[in-house]
């Protein structure tokens, strides 16, 4: 099955700064890949996806990159806010459908 | 309006007890989902459903058994309640079982003491 890893598991950054965080897939049949944020107590919900048809995407100061050649996607957050803080994490779906494979989660904390 | 909404949001119980978690989503999606999130914050799956059909069924105790009465429901009943149980279970849906992005409910935080 599919092996999703992610790095880093904390990140620190001060307010104003960019933040990336990295994921890695072994399924190169693996064609959907979403990032979904968790802030504290809450639900994950998607803020970005890219396809493997396509190696970046970008919405407003969120953008993420594609390698499908490496099997790794990155999210870049620009020009962080502490309302970033939360916990971020990678997924990777196949083709056949099955199901999300999650990364372990990247806890990011933006400094004022 | 909620599209996935889960109950108990809360869950305190004791060991050995049986207890139940309801999931509704009313975004007319095929596929649903129970997710675990332990304390590491991992999120697991547990099953998947495809209209009301079991697709997925990962290495978890036959403690825990789903049930989808339809497609818009899929509820998840637990038997003698562990300590390891503790975590918080979140419900899924996506429009089917390949395409679409993935809609969490709310989560259900259980803590069995």
């Amino acid at each position: 099955g599919e092996n999703v890893e992610q790095h880093p598991s904390t990140l620190s950054v001060q307010e104003g700064d960019s933040a990336v965080i990295k994921c890695t897939y072994s399924d190169s049949a693996s064609n959907y890949f979403p990032w979904y944020k968790q802030e504290l107590g809450k639900r994950p919900q998607l803020i970005i996806d890219i396809r493997s048809n396509v190696g970046e995407k970008k919405d407003q100061r969120i953008a993420v990159t594609l390698n499908k050649t490496a099997k790794h996607f990155s999210l870049h957050i620009t020009e962080t806010q502490p309302e970033d803080s939360a916990v971020y994490f990678c997924a990777a779906r196949t083709n056949t459908g099955n199901q999300f494979y999650f990364g372990t989660g990247t806890s990011l904390t933006v400094i004022p | 309006d909620t599209a996935v909404s889960q109950t108990p949001k809360y869950l305190v119980t004791q060991m050995g007890n049986d207890k139940s978690i309801k999931c509704e989503q009313n975004l007319g999606h095929d596929t649903m989902y129970w997710y675990k999130q332990d304390s590491k914050k991992f999120l697991k799956i547990m099953f998947s459903y495809n209209n009301k059909e079991l697709i997925i069924n990962e290495t978890v105790p036959n403690r825990f058994s789903p049930k989808s009465p339809d497609k818009a429901h899929l509820n998840l009943h637990i038997n003698s309640l562990e300590l390891g149980d503790s975590a918080v279970y979140f419900c899924a849906s996506s429009p089917d079982f390949l395409a679409g992005e993935l809609f969490f409910g709310e989560g259900s935080r259980l803590t069995v003491l």
